[in-house]
């Protein structure tokens, strides 16, 4: 079945403690991106990668860290979470250079800093 | 300066009538896509139609369209023949730049529609 999948779903840690969000996708899509959505603010974009090596920041980037060192991975790293990063997490893929438009969507991460 | 809005936080809908959901962008780029998804209380994200400005025709899904008025900078949703699965919230999303070279994606507050029986 083609999917995002993201791990954990859901977190509650504490102020500084370095913390890693997986994000896994089984379609081979070249574009991954990570979004935190806040009431009232709709979804913003943190960072996103075009391909393997190859990313960069989305609106709201401070405090978050990305790799990618496979096409199929794209990790969220708080280096030292706050409680500002309190949040729901979704990572998202898409195909490029198709006809396809469609970003598909992880379930989502909910996060909650202490 | 806000890219992409969405100016009913909420609204309300008869079961079976139609209705519009409003999203205005804001853009200098020539080339961009227009996207517009479906979170239910369940909160996943739900793709539902893409426009590209270069598309000529508005687009269709189903019971889904988009009014696309690019001179007024408007892409705005359209659900025929309401459903109380339709109850959500709604988010309008634009990409600047051409489809195949990925880039930012954007999106507005959102707009909450509550389909009642």
């Amino acid at each position: 079945e083609a999917q995002v999948t993201q791990n954990p779903r859901y977190l509650i840690t504490v102020t500084g403690k370095k913390l890693t969000v997986t994000c896994s996708q089984n379609m081979n899509h070249e574009y991954m991106s990570w979004y935190r959505q806040d009431p009232g603010l709709g979804l913003r974009q943190i960072y996103y990668s075009m391909n393997v090596e190859v990313t960069d920041k989305g609106d709201v980037p401070e405090g978050y860290k990305v790799s990618r060192k496979e096409k199929r991975n794209f990790p969220l790293i708080l280096e030292s979470p706050s409680p500002n990063q309190t949040s729901l997490y979704f990572c998202a893929s898409s195909p490029l250079g198709t006809g396809s438009h469609e970003q598909f969507f992880g379930p989502g991460t909910r996060l909650t800093v202490l | 300066a806000q890219k992409i809005t969405q100016t009913q936080p909420g609204m309300f809908v008869q079961e079976k009538e139609a209705v519009t959901l409003d999203c205005t962008y804001d853009t200098s780029d020539q080339s961009y896509g227009l996207f517009w998804y479906k979170q239910p209380s369940s909160g996943e994200m739900i793709f539902l139609i893409y426009q590209g400005s270069y598309d000529e025709q508005n687009a269709t899904e189903g019971r889904y369209s988009l009014n696309f008025q690019k001179a007024r900078k408007s892409a705005n949703l359209v659900i025929s023949a309401s459903q109380l699965g339709d109850s959500a919230m709604y988010f309008c999303a634009m990409r600047e730049g051409p489809y195949n070279q990925g880039g930012k994606l954007i999106f507005g507050q959102g707009t909450e529609l509550s389909v009642k029986p």
